[in-house]
């Protein structure tokens, strides 16, 4: 059964940079079939589409984010990656990592998720 | 950007009864199109694709219908677990982008 896991930082001070981890397990992260994503979620809000990264390392990002956004992947770890620069309160949210289909882009495995606060 | 608008932003329903949520995107999206449900504190589940597929271990009370930029997202008689948040997706246009969400809470 495959698995995703978030892992990093709970805690981020405003202007620097979230960094996230999303360790998969279960399957491998070089397939063809499948992009990865990052989706966050404000608290009490909806979700945001971040960016989604393929194993080759093509990435897709959120216009609205783009320049803060850096997404990669380690195949070696069966790993993705999330750094988000100069960051500020808004950044706050439950960030997730999903598999996504790379025919159709649904998310049909998700992490457990991980809350990043930012504050001082 | 394609922008999704769910409606309405609550629904209140007794179990038993017939929920029906509704998803807008801004154009077309085709059937390009997605269902999560999400309850407090777990990540969201994928529903239904393309629309009108249910997604693996889906009970068959949930059915989605429509294509273009109006979509239905039907539960046909609700059971206590499924009162949860329910979000649209569109994905035939990068930004991937979700609708805010319909709260469905027991009446």
């Amino acid at each position: 059964q495959l698995q995703l896991r978030e892992s990093g930082p709970g805690l981020v001070k405003p202007s620097e940079t979230l960094s996230l981890i999303c360790t998969v397990s279960g399957g491998s992260i070089s397939t063809s079939s499948y992009y990865w994503g990052w989706i966050r979620q404000p608290p009490g809000k909806g979700l945001e589409w971040i960016g989604s990264i393929y194993y080759s390392g093509s990435t897709y990002c959120n216009p609205s984010l783009k320049s803060r956004v850096t997404i990669s992947v380690d195949t070696s770890k069966n790993q993705f990656s999330l750094k988000v620069s100069s960051v500020t309160a808004a950044d706050t949210a439950v960030y997730y990592c999903a598999r996504e289909g790379a025919v159709a882009g649904i998310f049909d495995y998700w992490g457990q998720g991980t809350l990043v606060t930012v504050s001082s | 950007e394609i922008v999704m608008t769910q409606s309405p932003a609550t629904l209140s329903v007794s179990p038993g009864e017939r929920a029906t949520l509704s998803c807008r995107a801004s154009q077309s999206v085709s059937s390009n199109l997605a269902w999560y449900q999400q309850k407090p504190g777990q990540a969201p589940r994928l529903l239904i694709d393309g629309a009108s597929t249910r997604a693996t271990a889906i009970p068959a009370r949930f059915s989605g219908s429509g294509s273009g930029t109006e979509f239905t997202l039907t539960i046909s008689s609700l059971q206590f677990e499924d009162f949860a948040v329910y979000y649209c997706q569109q994905y035939n246009n990068w930004p991937r982008t979700f609708g805010q969400g319909t709260k469905l809470e027991i009446k």
